[in-house]
Parts: structure tokens; C-alpha cells; sequence
């Protein structure tokens, strides 16, 4: 079955820490991996894909494989980090996107 | 350039009746996906189209169907509104398999 997953619902760090939204998933063909992030009161919005490599507002994330991951990383978090924050997979071919139900991310002062 | 927009904002029907909901796609943008959010939910694809003909469909009874117009704006209809369907509603348009972007969503309560 294709699914994503991820595990947190609200994760909670203090500004200036580092953070780890997790995302694991389940497809057997070959996945593209997404995070799309949500600001309060604005519209869902992509982040970063894990063909790009790159480092978004000082985000990475890692496609791996072997575990099935495609964790969100942040070295040192700031408080305009706080959002709803949701990992997705498109299948191949069709193009259909599955999200995981989000996690909230919040960063106190 | 205009962002993705939907229409209209927020809808209340009762049980069994029909609903469409509307999205205008951002100028130049080929592609249209439909998503249903449930409230604490993610996104769930419903359809996508693709130069006006259906291109992959998620798990959603055939009472959800879906038009795309030649200027690649798009329609999603539900027969037989259920107290289930109540939910936000999302469209994102793209050029291809490129980025998507959201529009602000139809808020859908079956009373």
C-alpha cells in the first residue's frame, strides 16, 4: 500500500535548537519525496523536493532509501519556523500525490 | 500573473443534494489536481487533469467527477452529497509535473 506517515503531530522546540520532522513511507516503486509547509493563514506551499538537494530557509531533507525516510532537518530553529508542515509522495506515471497528516511545528521564544 | 484561485469560499448543502466548486489556474499552468482535506487530515487527491482529460485518480467513488475547460480552469462536482464530504477542498494547478500551487480552498459543510 502506498502511504505516508508522520508519526508527530505537534513537535515543540525552543528557538535556536535543532529540529527533526519525521516522515517515513511506503511505495514500492521509485518515489519522488516532497515537504510542503503551511503559515498560518496562508495558502499550502512546497518546500523543498528531494530532487533538488537543496536547502530551503535552511531546511534539508534526505531521501533514504534503505529506511524509507524523508525527514525534514533544521540545524537551528526560528520562530517564524512555526507551521503546519506536511510530507508528500508522487507516484510515478499517474502523478498522484499522497500527504502525511502534518505535523505542527511550533518554535518558542 | 494571478495566483490559483477557487470559488466560492466557503458552501453549505444538506445531505443527497450536488455541489460544484470552481478553480482558475494560474496563468500558464496546464495541470489541475483536486485535493479533499477532512479537518485534521492531509490532503487527500481526489483527480488530476491534464490538457482537459483526466490523468491519474485517487481512492473516490465515481460520484466525484471532475472538468477541465481550454483555458485549463476546472470544475469538481459531487453527486449525492454524504455528511462525509464535509471538508475543505483544494485545488493546485501546475506547467506538467512541475511545482504545484494552491489555491485557498472551498470550505464544503453537508449538513
Amino acid at each position: 500500500a502506498q502511504r505516508v506517515t508522520q508519526p508527530e503531530k505537534l513537535l515543540s522546540v525552543f528557538k535556536g535548537a535543532p529540529v527533526e520532522l519525521k516522515c517515513n513511507y511506503s511505495y514500492s516503486g521509485s518515489p519522488e519525496l516532497f515537504w510542503y509547509v503551511q503559515y498560518s493563514r496562508q495558502r499550502l506551499q512546497l518546500l523543498l523536493r528531494h530532487i533538488s538537494r537543496e536547502s530551503i530557509k535552511g531546511f534539508t531533507a534526505d531521501l533514504n532509501k534503505g529506511e524509507t525516510s524523508f525527514h525534514l532537518k533544521k540545524p537551528f530553529a526560528q520562530e517564524e519556523d512555526s507551521a503546519m508542515y506536511y510530507c508528500a509522495l508522487r507516484t510515478s506515471g499517474t502523478y498522484k500525490y499522497i500527504f502525511g497528516t502534518g505535523t505542527r511545528l511550533k518554535v518558542l521564544a | 500573473e494571478t495566483g490559483v484561485t477557487q470559488s466560492p469560499t466557503h458552501l453549505i448543502k444538506t445531505r443527497g443534494q450536488q455541489v460544484t466548486l470552481r478553480c482558475s489556474s494560474q496563468s500558464g499552468h496546464n495541470t489541475v489536481s483536486w485535493y479533499q482535506q477532512a479537518l485534521g487530515q492531509g490532503p487527500q487527491f481526489i483527480f488530476q487533469y491534464y490538457r482537459e482529460e483526466e490523468n491519474g485518480r485517487g481512492n473516490f467513488p465515481p460520484r466525484f467527477s471532475g472538468l477541465q475547460f481550454p483555458n485549463y480552469s476546472s470544475e469538481l462536482n459531487v453527486n449525492a452529497l454524504e455528511l462525509d464530504d464535509s471538508a475543505l477542498y483544494l485545488c493546485a494547478s501546475s506547467w506538467d509535473s512541475n511545482e504545484q500551487f494552491f489555491g485557498p480552498g472551498t470550505r464544503l459543510t453537508v449538513l
